[in-house]
């Protein structure tokens, strides 16, 4: 298995739901990232969680919480979002620098 | 911080033309990924590269890492309707020492292919 799975791959949702996305990964890869790209514009890194600890945080607001329950899943926790915060967020997991890339959630928000 | 500078920013050919994405740190690299986004679609791995000078190729795409470890182009020769998308490279500073730090992405090339 050389994917990273994620789901759902389109979410709806308004600015007072809880929703969560998963990712999960079965090459072993130690290392999993959240990643968040707007339209024509690259990912931009959210959070990394190496041996399932987050390791880098970068300033994401709180209504964003990640969670990794073991070394093979991901989820990104989300709690009254903004309608800028519609976007494609990308998991990945890497092993010795190289990082693939799930085919993300396109998230919208109301 | 680190900034990875890639140019052009669009790229319009007619198919059969060549067509090449120049990549810049400000920072020397310990390595460089080239992805390929498709439109609606995610990151695609397209190789990495991680010695000196080092030039791989992939059929018609050729990926060069500069001298200096600072840059990086992708050249693909005689462009096909299926080379359309989003081309970034993606690089990985030298300094730090841990395998799984901050890729800092270029902002992409976007290239549209004219049949």
């Amino acid at each position: 298995d050389t994917e990273v799975t994620q789901t759902p791959k389109h979410l709806v949702m308004g600015m007072t739901n809880k929703k969560s996305l998963k990712c999960e990964q079965h090459m072993g890869h130690r290392a999993m990232y959240w990643y968040k790209q707007k339209a024509k514009k690259p990912p931009e890194l959210m959070f990394v969680y190496s041996y399932e600890k987050l390791s880098i945080n970068e300033s994401v607001p709180s209504r964003f919480s990640p969670e990794c329950p073991n070394s093979s899943l991901l989820n990104l926790h989300l709690h009254a979002l903004q309608p800028e915060d519609s976007a494609l967020y990308l998991c990945a997991s890497s092993q010795d620098r190289l990082v693939i890339f799930g085919s993300g959630t396109q998230l919208s928000v109301l | 911080g680190q900034q990875v500078m890639q140019i052009p920013q669009y790229q319009h050919v007619q198919e059969g033309e060549d067509f090449t994405t120049y990549c810049n740190s400000s920072t020397t690299l310990s390595n460089i990924q080239w992805y390929k986004q498709r439109p609606g679609g995610h990151p695609v791995f397209l190789i990495q590269l991680v010695k000196s000078g080092e030039v791989k190729k992939q059929k018609r795409l050729t990926f060069q890492f500069g001298e200096a470890k600072k840059n990086s182009s992708l050249h693909i020769t005689a462009t096909q309707t299926t080379d359309v998308g989003t081309y970034f490279c993606a690089g990985r500073p030298s300094a730090g020492g841990t395998s799984y730090g901050k890729l800092t992405f270029g902002q992409g090339t976007i290239l549209t292919v004219h049949p």
